[in-house]
């Protein structure tokens, strides 16, 4: 079973519009750290945002937020007021454990494409 | 402050070459980690480091190996290279920050094998 699933390959959205990534796990440990990297065209990864398995609030930063629906196993990233610079592939990724073992897992990623 | 380099950039090598992808982070940093990045695959775990002299295999580790003799680096080996290894491959480092574990990445090599 895959550990990370992104089940949207290419998004739209207008500039200044808010947008939901959607990004479900899969994982039977009950400590584990769920991430976000924003990967533009030039091909580095920058990292977005985080999410523990034991946070009670789901984390902001900035015009991002993680949706965390632990029940469902869902982490989905909101971006709000869109920008034409927020254009690349996101990856949604997890971290098993409490980090003695320390294995990332990615999705697929999703391709988002702001509009002006 | 350079963050993590990769050495080199770009690579081609013909079926059965061998050669060392250098990755060095100057966070003093306890974990490293080899991705390899595919179309259509996102990225996926090759080997990865939780110290200095230990290493262990992630999801992908058939036709690679891996060295950490120094905290600071990280080494990829290719002993045959196949075109199957033709991928973009990253590095990453990451430490106790926090409550997480956040990965500083590399910027990659472009490796073609024909």
């Amino acid at each position: 079973a895959q550990k990370i699933t992104q089940t949207q390959p290419g998004m739209f959205v207008q500039e200044k519009e808010a947008v939901t990534l959607d990004c479900t796990y899969d994982t039977s440990d009950p400590s584990y750290g769920l991430f976000w990297y924003k990967q533009p065209s030039s091909g580095e990864m920058i990292f977005l945002i985080y999410q523990g398995s034991y946070d009670q609030q789901n984390a902001t930063e900035g015009r991002y937020s993680l949706n965390f629906q632990k029940a469902r196993k869902s982490a989905n990233l909101v971006i709000s007021a869109s920008q034409l610079g927020d254009s690349a592939m996101y990856f949604c990724a997890m971290r098993e454990g409490d980090g003695t073992g320390n294995q990332f897992y990615f999705g697929t990623g999703t391709s988002l494409t702001v509009i002006p | 402050n350079a963050g993590v380099t990769q050495t080199p950039k770009f690579r081609v090598l013909k079926t059965g070459q061998s050669m060392t992808l250098l990755c060095a982070q100057d966070m003093n940093h306890e974990y490293m980690y080899w991705y390899r990045q595919d179309p259509g695959m996102g990225l996926r775990l090759i080997h990865y480091s939780v110290g200095e002299g230990t290493t262990a295999k992630g999801e992908v580790p058939d036709g690679y190996n891996v060295s950490r003799l120094k905290k600071q680096n990280f080494l990829l080996g290719l002993e045959s290279a196949a075109p199957s290894q033709t991928s973009v491959y990253f590095c990453a480092s990451s430490s106790w920050r926090g409550v997480s574990y956040e990965q500083y990445f590399g910027p990659g090599t472009r490796l073609t094998v024909t």
